[in-house]
């Protein structure tokens, strides 16, 4: 069955760093989107990606994120200037259409 | 008042007896409803996908809509021990944007 896969599942980066997280959406998908979880909060939206380019983002996808398409497969996450709070589990998702959302296994980052 | 809220649980049930996990919302907008469950240090697994109000069925699982009541719910027959997760729900509204809003998750056990 196939699968968003996400690379790599644990990255660890000193506080002003910049980090890229990476993702393979499922092949034939047309939206995809970046997904943040803290330790023991809510699943928070970040941003959508449609059509190469972004169709929404929240509150939390300021200047200090950013989001690529670069080929036909890969969907990346850029984070600059790491800070402590940006410490989370990432998740990248994937859908055919704007009704679901398949999500990958998530990369941990943790900001030192 | 909370966008989206479930419960947090812990959950704990006898193996075969039927669950019943629900959300509750305040934003009238939502027109799509979304259970997943997820395992801890995991992705979010997309279980079932509803539009509207109603019911649907799949397997062991059926999902409730109440829009009049803003109120959603996930029912588990037969529960079995690998059902031992956290249960999401998340939910988008039809205007323009493919944002989710999830709630907190309820962590469910099934105890042999």
């Amino acid at each position: 069955e196939p699968e968003v896969t996400q690379t790599p599942s644990h990255q660890v980066t000193q506080m002003g760093q910049e980090v890229i997280l990476r993702c393979v959406p499922i092949s034939n998908h047309l939206y995809f989107y970046w997904y943040r979880q803290i330790l023991g909060q809510k699943v928070e939206f970040l941003v959508s990606f449609y059509n190469n380019e972004i169709s929404e983002k929240s509150e939390i996808f300021d200047d200090q994120f950013s989001v690529e398409r670069p080929d036909g497969s890969n969907f990346t996450l850029k984070i600059r200037s790491t800070k402590l709070e940006d410490s989370a589990m990432y998740f990248c998702a994937s859908g055919p259409q704007r009704t679901e959302a398949f999500f990958g296994q998530g990369t941990r980052l943790t900001v030192v | 008042q909370k966008e989206v809220e479930q419960d947090p649980g812990p959950l704990s049930v006898p193996e075969g007896a039927i669950v019943s996990l629900n959300c509750t919302y305040s934003n009238s907008a939502f027109q799509y409803f979304m259970w997943y469950r997820q395992y801890s240090r995991k992705g979010p697994e997309l279980l079932m996908y509803t539009y509207s109000s109603g019911n649907k069925e799949d397997g062991r699982f059926t999902a409730q809509v109440d829009k009049s009541s803003k109120y959603i719910s996930l029912f588990i027959r037969d529960s079995q021990p690998s059902d031992s997760a956290t249960y999401l729900c998340a939910m988008r509204s039809n205007n323009a944007g493919n944002m989710l809003t999830f709630g907190g998750g309820t962590r469910l056990m099934v105890k042999p």
